[in-house]
């Protein structure tokens, strides 16, 4: 079946420590997201790249480091620089840049 | 400017009714109008989606409406069902492969 794998689901982490979430898709989409969703505040936007080995900064992009050295992978890192990073995090994959997005199941991280 | 203003926050209906959904918008870029529906613990799913060519689309009991000089659109849950509890998110996107989502509307239909 195609479709966007997240993994891990659930994830908790020590402050100061950074964290890797990861996206995989076999949907042979060109363009990759993440976003950020938390309780009342919708889906922000992290990173994007629409193309392999070039990626962009969303609106909330401040400790956070993606790359995309394959197209079919999108790793996203919270780095210790991040000062709140618990939220649930979602990935998703377009062919085209202005039709459907397709997302992943999400993976929630929560720091302790 | 590239902001979506979703209301309500949330919204309960009876078995039945009707639910509906309203979003706004400023950018006139925008000519991608989807919106998605999310179950607790699940990614988003697209739903249905409009372009500003047309002033209604409807799959099944959902409905888009499509008011281009208002900068407005909704979207219409006929006959709500209990399975229906989920919540939806509007978004835009000018077709540059961005996309700019509302708030979110948790809907609720009572059994």
């Amino acid at each position: 079946d195609g479709g966007i794998t997240q993994s891990p689901k659930y994830l908790f982490r020590k402050e100061g420590q950074n964290v890797t979430l990861s996206c995989e898709q076999n949907l042979n989409h060109d363009a990759m997201y993440w976003y950020r969703q938390d309780p009342g505040q919708g889906l922000r936007l992290i990173y994007y790249s629409q193309i392999v080995n070039d990626f962009q900064k969303g609106d909330i992009a401040e400790g956070y480091s993606v790359s995309r050295e394959k197209k079919e992978s999108f790793p996203l890192t919270v780095t210790s620089a991040q000062k709140n990073p618990t939220a649930f995090y979602l990935c998703a994959s377009t062919s085209t840049g202005f039709g459907e997005l397709f997302f992943g199941e999400g993976s929630r991280l929560t720091v302790l | 400017q590239q902001q979506v203003k979703q209301s309500p926050q949330s919204l309960i209906v009876q078995k039945g009714g009707i639910s509906i959904i309203n979003c706004a918008y400023e950018n006139t870029a925008f000519d991608y109008f989807p919106w998605y529906q999310q179950f607790p613990g699940k990614g988003p799913a697209l739903l249905i989606a409009i372009r500003p060519d047309v002033s209604e689309k409807k799959e099944g009991r959902f409905t888009i409406s499509f008011n281009k000089s208002a900068k407005q659109f909704s979207l219409h849950i006929m006959d709500s069902q209990p399975g229906d509890s989920a919540t939806y998110f509007c978004a835009a996107s000018p077709g540059t492969y961005k996309y700019i989502f509302g708030t979110g509307t948790r809907l609720k239909v009572l059994a």
